[in-house]
């Protein structure tokens, strides 16, 4: 079975710098999509990036780019110019193919505090 | 376009109930996906529903079950219902049919179990 874990329960940035968070997964499938969703207080996951495990180059959306390392199964979040908004829970989670299920394993999460 | 829509948005519950969520996906979505979420369990996957037919279902007790209409609406339902049963219910729907679809949540159902 899949896992995913993210080894930070919490992080602190300050405004305008840089955070990185971790995750690691662990699956024997070669093909599989990783996501970044973020959980602000209003409940609503958003999608905040993904990452095709075929795809050799890190995904980037705006401030937000990952580090994907699918030899050492890690694929860490970094968020750049950090802002007030970014403050929520980020998971990690992984998709895979077998079945052609949509079904998502999430990891614990990281509550991301971003310090005016 | 119209996000996904869960009703209620909040439910308080005797144990012992039984329960029913329901979950509208977007428009032209035909996968939608239900996860619990509690504080010490983190999301868990519940089940997947594809065209009124379950997909993949999750390590859950029988007393939750659901099913899928054929305008894609979903209803889970939780019977005998525990106190570990109180968590936010989210709802996700995709596309579905192929595997680069991205999933849209609802704000979710948080059910109080008492």
């Amino acid at each position: 079975a899949q896992t995913v874990t993210q080894s930070q329960p919490e992080m602190s940035v300050q405004e305008a710098e840089t955070v990185t968070l971790s995750c690691t997964y662990d699956t024997s499938e070669s093909d599989y999509y990783l996501f970044w969703y973020k959980q602000p207080p209003s409940r609503q996951m958003i999608l905040v990036i993904r990452q095709e495990a075929y795809k050799q180059q890190n995904a980037t959306e705006n401030r937000f780019s990952v580090n994907f390392q699918k030899a050492a199964k890690s694929f860490s979040l970094k968020i750049s110019d950090s802002q007030l908004g970014d403050a929520a829970m980020y998971f990690c989670a992984y998709r895979g193919f077998q079945g052609g299920s949509e079904k998502l394993v999430f990891g614990k999460g990281t509550k991301l505090t971003v310090n005016p | 376009k119209a996000g996904v829509t869960q009703t209620p948005r909040y439910l308080i519950k005797t144990r012992g109930q039984q329960v029913t969520l329901s979950c509208s996906p977007i428009s032209g979505h035909r996968s939608v996906s239900w996860y619990q979420q509690t504080p010490g369990q983190g999301l868990q996957f519940l089940f997947e529903y594809f065209s009124e037919t379950q997909r993949n279902k999750g390590n859950f007790p029988g007393r939750f079950s659901g099913r899928q209409f054929s305008n894609s609406r979903s209803e889970m339902n939780v019977s005998t219902l525990e106190l570990g049963d109180s968590a936010l219910y989210l709802c996700a729907s995709s596309l579905g049919g192929s595997v680069n679809t991205e999933a849209f949540f609802g704000q979710g159902t948080r059910l109080t179990v008492v």
